[in-house]
């Protein structure tokens, strides 16, 4: 079965630091992947999404992913953080033998510190 | 704002109740999907439609049914509710369109919380 696994639960870093947020997929065919944030209170925003192509995508708010086959790994980075930035992000993988649903990691908290 | 909109954001009710959650798809979406969040299960798939049929169902509870309405609206109905039921009930779009699904993206909308006493 299609799994996503995302190592960290939590993750704090300072504002202007880089950032990395980990996440690894189990999927027989080609993924297409997805880096959704959720805001407290808030529904989710899709960051930005892997269907093929380029390997490095780029999303809003200056994030960007690297998918990497060999890896199975599909980590979400930006070069600097905003406080702005303190969410949960999830990581999600498209499971396309059954309809269209998605199928979420557990999520990374990011609190980032002034 | 995504374009998806639920009713109601907060819902509290009482266990054994019934109650119905509303989403309307974004403006041209086909598709319409239903999440639950939980902190003990995280975010799950419960079921999608299309077109106001039945497309994957997932680990839906057979006390939930859903249906997708001609204006392609959907209602998500939660009976003989448990303690456990309490979580964010995400509703999410896509255009879905006649070809290829892969490369949909699903459009969140604001969740509905429900807590159930």
């Amino acid at each position: 079965a299609q799994s996503v696994t995302q190592p960290d639960i939590h993750i704090t870093v300072s504002e202007g630091a880089s950032l990395e947020l980990r996440c690894n997929y189990s999927y027989g065919a080609t993924p297409y992947l997805f880096w959704y944030v959720q805001s407290p209170g808030q529904g989710l925003q899709l960051l930005l999404k892997y269907f093929s192509g380029d390997t490095l995508v780029q999303g809003i708010k200056g994030f960007e992913a690297e998918f990497k086959r060999s890896q199975s790994s599909f980590n979400l980075r930006k070069p600097s953080v905003h406080w702005s930035d303190a969410a949960e992000y999830f990581c999600a993988v498209g499971d396309m033998e059954y309809g269209n649903k998605l199928v979420f990691g557990a999520g990374t908290i990011l609190r980032v510190k002034s | 704002d995504s374009g998806v909109t639920q009713t109601p954001k907060h819902l509290i009710t009482a266990t054994g109740q019934r109650v119905t959650l509303r989403c309307s798809p974004r403006s041209g979406d086909l598709s319409v999907y239903w999440y639950q969040q939980s902190l003990d299960q995280g975010l799950q798939f419960l079921i999608q439609y299309y077109n106001g049929e039945e497309r994957a169902k997932g680990n839906i509870l057979e006390r939930f049914s859903a249906q997708q309405f001609p204006d392609l609206h959907s209602e998500l109905n939660l009976s003989s509710l448990e303690l456990g039921d309490s979580a964010l009930y995400f509703c999410a779009s896509s255009v879905t369109s006649g070809g290829v699904v892969y490369t949909d993206t699903q459009y969140f909308g604001p969740g509905t919380r429900l807590t159930v006493l």
